[in-house]
């Protein structure tokens, strides 16, 4: 079965501080994808940033960067510098590579950011 | 280029009424996708169709609901009967079978 965890509920943090969201796969598959999507509160998703499992480069764009690790099957996402803008609920999911490509998500996590 | 189309934004229905949710898919894809998020919670998956086909509907409530994506016009996510527990945010997302699946705005189901 396949299953994504984002153990951080919520998280409050003061403007300019960088922050990390934790999150944690299982599958069985051996290629699969991985996801973060924003969802700021006007509710619309934003994809943020997709990772192949054969590619286990980390990846930084401009204040974001993603940590992916297939040995503890974990892709954390941190944000450096933090702004108010940042404030949003992220979400983490895994799709597999076969079958019919449906997502799993995690259950979010509500980051604030205080000014 | 037109994004994922969802509509209406936001639904008012009284309970025992019938909601009818639109998705138009992103112009080139093929495959559509519709997750619920119940307020506080993460996407759940629904259903997968493709062009007059469903391919995956293991998420969907064995009753009062139903999906169809038509050769012509929009995919159709119809709740019958419905009840409060269905208030929730309802997205479709399209793509293709290789690509990341972009979402719509969602459809805001509120059951009085």
């Amino acid at each position: 079965a396949q299953k994504v965890t984002q153990a951080q509920t919520e998280i409050s943090v003061v403007e300019k501080e960088d922050v990390t969201l934790d999150c944690v796969y299982e599958t069985r598959d051996t290629t699969y994808y991985l996801f973060w999507y924003k969802q700021p509160p006007s509710g619309e998703l934003v994809f943020l940033i997709r990772r192949n499992s054969f590619d286990e480069q980390n990846e930084i764009s401009g204040r974001y960067s993603w940590n992916f690790q297939k040995s503890t099957s974990s892709f954390n996402f941190t944000i450096t510098a933090s702004q108010v803008v940042d404030s949003a609920v992220y979400f983490c999911a895994l799709r597999g590579a076969s079958g019919t490509y449906k997502y799993i998500f995690g259950t979010g996590t509500r980051l604030k950011v205080l000014a | 280029n037109a994004g994922v189309m969802q509509n209406p934004r936001h639904l008012v229905r009284r309970r025992g009424q019938e909601a009818r949710l639109r998705c138009s898919p992103m112009k080139g894809h093929s495959h559509v996708y519709w997750y619920r998020q119940l307020p506080e919670e993460g996407l759940k998956f629904m259903v997968y169709l493709q062009k007059e086909n469903i391919i995956d509907e293991s998420g969907m409530p064995k009753e009062r609901f139903s999906a169809e994506f038509p050769k012509e016009g929009p995919s159709i996510l119809r709740i019958q009967q419905v009840v409060r527990g269905d208030s929730a945010a309802y997205f479709c997302a399209s793509g293709t079978e290789q690509e990341t699946q972009y979402f719509g705005p969602g459809t805001r189901l509120l059951v009085l």
